[in-house]
């Protein structure tokens, strides 16, 4: 079954350093997302992007955040000077064409648990 | 009024119970709805979309009354291994390309021996 594969797993950084979370989708998916759940509390959306722009973000997703596809594989989201309040687990996923969604999810890559010391 | 809506439980059952979460939502102009399951500190993973007429897949039914604006999910003959955080998941009315999600806060189940 095709899977979303999401690297690194766990991320330990520094107050004020910058992060790269790795995702790499399945390969015939068109639509890619970031969503993140501190713990304890529910998941919430960051960014959806398509056609290689972001289509949609949240209040979260600010300046602070950016996501790009440098290739034909890999989604990145990238936080800049983190705090202590980003801690958090960050999901990627994909869906493929427009209305699949709707129909069966998304799918999830396993996450990466970002803690901010 | 929350977005989407859940009784985070924890609801503890015997085995073989069964068990029914509900779930209401704040737009009545959402798109779809979900079932996902999540297991501690892992990925949401869809259990089943709900379709306006019901559905049933195995041991589990969805049930959607736009009118109320509820969801709800049954699992009936409970095992061990359905011990988790079952989400409700809703997509709102679709402005653009996007097909983002929005979820509850989950309700906990844990199925006791």
């Amino acid at each position: 079954e095709p899977e979303v594969t999401q690297t690194p797993s766990h991320q330990v950084t520094q107050m004020g350093q910058e992060v790269i979370l790795r995702c790499v989708p399945i390969s015939n998916h068109l639509y890619f997302y970031w969503y993140r759940q501190i713990l304890g509390q529910k998941v919430e959306f960051l960014v959806s992007f398509y056609n290689n722009e972001i289509s949609e973000k949240s209040e979260i997703f600010d300046d602070q955040f950016s996501v790009e596809r440098p290739d034909g594989s890999n989604f990145t989201l990238k936080i800049r000077s983190t705090k202590l309040e980003d801690s958090a687990m960050y999901f990627c996923a994909s869906s493929g064409p427009s209305g699949t969604a709707d129909l069966y999810g998304y799918t999830f890559g396993s996450g990466t648990r970002l803690t901010v010391v | 009024r929350k977005e989407v809506e859940q009784d985070p439980g924890p609801f503890n059952v015997p085995e073989g119970a069964t068990v029914a979460f509900n779930c209401t939502y704040s737009n009545s102009a959402s798109q779809s709805f979900f079932w996902y399951r999540q297991d501690c500190r892992k990925e949401p993973k869809l259990l089943m979309s709900v379709y306006s007429s019901g559905n049933e897949d195995g041991r589990f039914t969805a049930q959607l009354n736009r009118a109320s604006q509820y969801i709800s999910l049954l699992i009936r003959d409970s095992k061990l291994s359905d011990s988790a955080t079952y989400l409700c998941v809703v997509s709102p009315p679709r402005g653009g390309a996007t097909n983002k999600l929005i979820f509850g806060t989950g309700t906990l189940l844990a199925v006791q021996p």
